[in-house]
């Protein structure tokens, strides 16, 4: 049983440009998280994604957006890239209804340079 | 100042200790709390979750919930070098999305 999955590993990017990160949740998960952890932190909510809809959204600027898709895989857009967005970015997935069954994958190491 | 704080470490012990890892926290609309497990350039892995305050066992590895005092723990017995890794305590309170607030994470180094 596959469980999440992301994609690409790593990427390296400039400053001011734009990135879109993917996610494949594990099967039978409909809700997407997605985590921002920076070196030596611990992961930070970004947003949260379910039937296609953001339900939930942490304090980070708009630059953050995305989407979930009818198989509930998801995206996470960045716009505007800065160097302080040089992070390990996470995705959870888990069941609706089941609190604390997040299942995370093992990230995209996002490089801005 | 942080919902979550953690001692960031690094910890480190021999083999076959015990480890006591612990987290403070401020908002006492925390009812879920986890505890997660992260190998270097992986994502976290939940070994352990507690609803509400008490102790909970699994194996070598025991959480316990003070919500009178805003304190968490998790204890490794008999530790083992496999378990060195990154320690991470997570909450949730109960809202549309459950979303998890974590703590910074302790290092923890287990030596033969």
């Amino acid at each position: 049983d596959a469980g999440v999955t992301q994609s690409p590993t790593h990427l390296i990017k400039t400053r001011g440009q734009q990135v879109t990160l993917r996610c494949s949740p594990k099967s039978g998960h409909d809700t997407v998280s997605w985590y921002q952890q920076a070196l030596g932190q611990g992961p930070q909510f970004i947003f949260q994604y379910y039937e296609e809809e953001e339900r939930q959204r942490g304090n980070f600027p708009d630059r953050f957006s995305g989407h979930q898709f009818p198989n509930y895989s998801s995206e996470l857009n960045v716009n505007a890239l800065l160097l302080g967005d040089s992070a390990l970015y996470l995705c959870a997935s888990r069941g609706d209804g089941v609190v604390y069954g997040y299942t995370f994958g093992s990230g995209t190491r996002l490089t801005v340079v | 100042q942080k919902e979550v704080e953690q001692d960031p470490g690094p910890l480190s012990v021999p083999e076959g200790a015990i480890v006591s890892l612990n987290c403070t926290y401020s908002n006492s609309a925390f009812q879920y709390f986890m505890w997660y497990r992260q190998y270097s350039r992986k994502g976290p892995e939940l070994l352990m979750y507690t609803y509400s305050s008490g102790n909970k066992e699994d194996g070598r590895f025991t959480a316990q919930v003070d919500k009178s005092s805003k304190y968490i723990s998790l204890f490794i017995r008999d530790s083992q070098p496999s378990d060195s890794a990154t320690y991470l305590c997570a909450m949730i309170y109960n809202n549309a999305g459950n979303m998890l607030t974590f703590g910074g994470g302790t290092r923890l180094m287990v030596k033969p």
